[in-house]
């Protein structure tokens, strides 16, 4: 089973921001937390991944409590072009990787 | 982010047949390979996870005698579709982990018809 719980969907508009949480209650000492958008017919993307804190790179932050039991993916002034579903995964670097139902986002012009 | 080749694309096959399935790490070293189907609407499923040298771990339901797993290199991985029949027809995706990293990538997929 998967770790991970997320949004079923998201609905957004161009030049907005948006943030997609995920919620992880039983992650382990060792886990990582790595998200992933996929579009049809395609494999999935590496967007980012981290541990604690926060995360970014030229694409999006990962936002992580403390407690580590969430974490938040935020993808700044979204375009027509990031509908796609995101994923949430939890792994150590040694373990499966197990994929939940993920967040399909809507952006809408 | 570094680069998984999947090959090919797309296949379409006659029933009974077998197709062959392959992915490449193309700028890194991959101990662990990972082998996932996706149906339209749904997510992707784990079928198995291989590591360079020895068998394949397969999933709860999924059967080793008709998806044969192969992971004989670093960078190479093949998945073999044995006596494929309709309900085979799926997406398959596989992904590459870094030796020593804890990324992994993706492939871009095989849209596999079986007819």
């Amino acid at each position: 089973l998967a770790k991970t719980t997320q949004p079923i969907s998201m609905d957004s508009y161009e030049g907005q921001e948006v943030n997609i949480t995920c919620s992880h209650n039983n992650i382990a000492t060792n886990d990582y937390i790595t998200w992933y958008q996929q579009f049809p017919s395609q494999g999935p993307r590496f967007i980012i991944q981290g541990y604690k804190t926060k995360v970014t790179n030229e694409v999006a932050s990962l936002f992580i409590p403390a407690d580590r039991k969430s974490s938040t993916l935020s993808l700044p002034r979204v375009s027509l072009s990031d509908t796609a579903v995101y994923y949430c995964l939890v792994h150590s670097n040694t373990g499966k990787l197990i994929f939940g139902q993920g967040t399909t986002l809507q952006v809408k012009p | 982010g570094a680069v998984v080749s999947q090959h090919p694309s797309w296949v379409i096959c006659k029933s009974g047949t077998s197709v062959k399935i392959e992915c490449r790490s193309l700028d890194f070293q991959a101990t662990t390979m990972f082998w996932y189907r996706q149906f339209p609407k749904q997510s992707l499923m784990l079928m198995a996870t291989s590591n360079e040298g020895s068998k394949a771990t397969y999933e709860q339901g999924v059967e080793k005698d008709k998806f044969l797993i192969n992971h004989a290199s670093l960078t190479l991985s093949t998945l073999t579709v044995t006596s494929a029949h309709p309900e085979d027809s799926s997406f398959y995706i596989c992904s590459a982990r870094d030796t020593g990293g804890t990324e992994a990538f993706f492939g871009q997929g095989t849209r596999l018809t079986v007819v």
